[in-house]
């Protein structure tokens, strides 16, 4: 059963670059057909969808964030990453790692517990 | 991109039928998806494909569609029930994007 968990520093300044790892265990993160999703959510608010990876590297981004978003794979690692570059306050989220559910395509299945970010100086 | 309408609350005794929709344009073409998030945790996959319920998940979580608006119903509710529901499908109309409802806080009274 594949697991998810994220890691990264708590708090980031603006301006400043925000990095995040999801580190996979439980399967492969370099073969099959699962795109790996980053999503976030503001406190009390709703999901927002940033982007995904596939195993051969190519990538899609929400039109919000394309520009200042990146997202890559470690496969020597089983992790990926996400980088989100001159950050302000609304950046400030609980950010969530996802896998394509093996039900299907577009499917968020499963999820990291999530990683709260703040962005403050 | 579209935006997913739902109702912000929806409250329901225990043992009776809660009914979250979700709404919007051309939702009648696409698949629709159901996730649960209880306070503290992360979304969690409760309906796939309209109506296609998990491995795990029990039978009194279903899921359909009728024109633009997409229903989750959870019947007997239960106390464990209580959570809030987002809708979601995948849009590529436009921009290519995953597409969240506004989410509806599920009470059991």
């Amino acid at each position: 059963q594949v697991q998810l968990q994220e890691s990264g520093p708590a708090l980031v300044k603006p301006s400043q670059t925000l990095s995040l790892t999801c580190t996979v265990s439980g399967g492969s993160i370099s073969s099959g057909s699962s795109y790996w999703h980053w999503i976030r959510q503001p406190a009390g608010q709703g999901l927002e969808w940033i982007g995904r990876i596939y195993p051969s590297g190519s990538t899609d981004y929400s039109p919000s964030l394309q520009g200042r978003v990146t997202i890559s794979l470690d496969t020597s690692k089983t992790q990926f990453s996400l980088k989100l570059t001159s950050v302000t306050a609304a950046d400030t989220a609980i950010y969530y790692c996802a896998r394509d559910s093996d039900y299907g395509g577009y499917i968020l299945d499963p999820w990291g517990q999530g990683t709260l970010v703040t962005v403050s100086s | 991109s579209d935006v997913l309408a739902q109702p912000p609350s929806v409250s329901v005794a225990p043992g009776e039928t809660a009914r979250v929709t979700c709404g919007g344009n051309n939702i009648g073409g696409k698949t629709v998806h159901w996730y649960q998030q209880k306070p503290g945790q992360a979304p969690m996959l409760v309906i796939y494909y309209d109506s296609g319920r998990p491995s795990g998940i029990p039978e009194r979580f279903s899921g359909s569609k009728s024109g633009n608006t997409a229903t989750l119903t959870i019947s007997r509710v239960e106390a464990g029930d209580e959570a809030v529901y987002y809708c979601q499908v995948w849009q590529s109309s436009s921009d290519l994007v995953y597409v969240f409802g506004t989410g509806t806080k599920v009470s059991v009274l």
